[in-house]
């Protein structure tokens, strides 16, 4: 069965710092990948998505994820960060269950991101 | 486009009672829908996926008589949890996908049940 590793539980970065947070999954075939962010009291938003084509992907709000097929990695990147961008962040990866089965979305277990001003 | 809708966003009601949440997709057809739960400070996980006029298929845990999921129209189907008890309190949110795009779900924005 595919998982989806996030190493850290809760990240916590001061105003205008760089943030990486880390994704990997174990999944031998086509993957789809994507990150969402669920702001506090808030539902789930598609930061960005990989399918296919440039392994950097740019998202919204200043994000970008750099897929990395040899590693089984998707991280998550801002250059600067802000005090709005406290959330939880979930890395997911899409995938057949089987040769020909169905697609199944994962989710990795969230990062909690605080900012601090 | 791809908007999913959640009704109610909040419920409460009483221990045993039943409850039922909508999730429509407001703009596209969804073949496929997904239930997935939600506890505080944890991960989505998956319960059911169910397609349009066939019965859900329940994930490994899932009651699927106390989890009651219909999936009657290409546009909504509805989760109704039958004899509610507080440790059922949680956050549930539904996705859908199209029958032309497979690889991506889009969210509703979750409805968060408190059973007293």
């Amino acid at each position: 069965a595919q998982s989806v590793s996030q190493h850290n539980h809760h990240v916590i970065l001061s105003e205008a710092a760089s943030l990486e947070l880390g994704c990997n999954y174990s999944y031998g075939g086509t993957v789809n990948l994507f990150w969402y962010v669920q702001y506090p009291g808030q539902h789930l938003q598609l930061l960005l998505k990989y399918f296919s084509g440039d392994p950097l992907v740019k998202g919204i709000k200043g994000f970008e994820a750099e897929f990395i097929k040899s590693k089984f990695s998707f991280n998550l990147r801002k250059p600067s960060v802000q005090w709005s961008d406290t959330a939880e962040y979930f890395c997911a990866v899409n995938a057949r269950t089987t040769g020909a089965g169905s697609y199944q979305l994962t989710f990795g277990k969230g990062t909690k991101l605080s900012v601090i001003p | 486009g791809a908007v999913v809708s959640q009704h109610p966003s909040w419920v409460i009601c009483k221990s045993g009672t039943s409850v039922k949440i909508e999730c429509r997709s407001l703009d596209f057809q969804a073949t496929t829908m997904f239930w997935y739960r939600q506890f505080p400070k944890q991960s989505l996980m998956l319960m059911a996926t169910s397609n349009e006029g066939s019965k859900a298929t329940y994930e490994q845990g899932v009651e699927k008589d106390k989890f009651l999921i219909n999936h009657a129209s290409l546009t909504l189907s509805t989760l109704t949890v039958t004899s509610a008890h507080p440790e059922d309190s949680s956050f549930y949110i539904c996705s859908a996908r199209t029958a032309k795009v497979i690889y991506e779900q889009y969210f509703g924005p979750g409805t968060r049940l408190t059973v007293t």
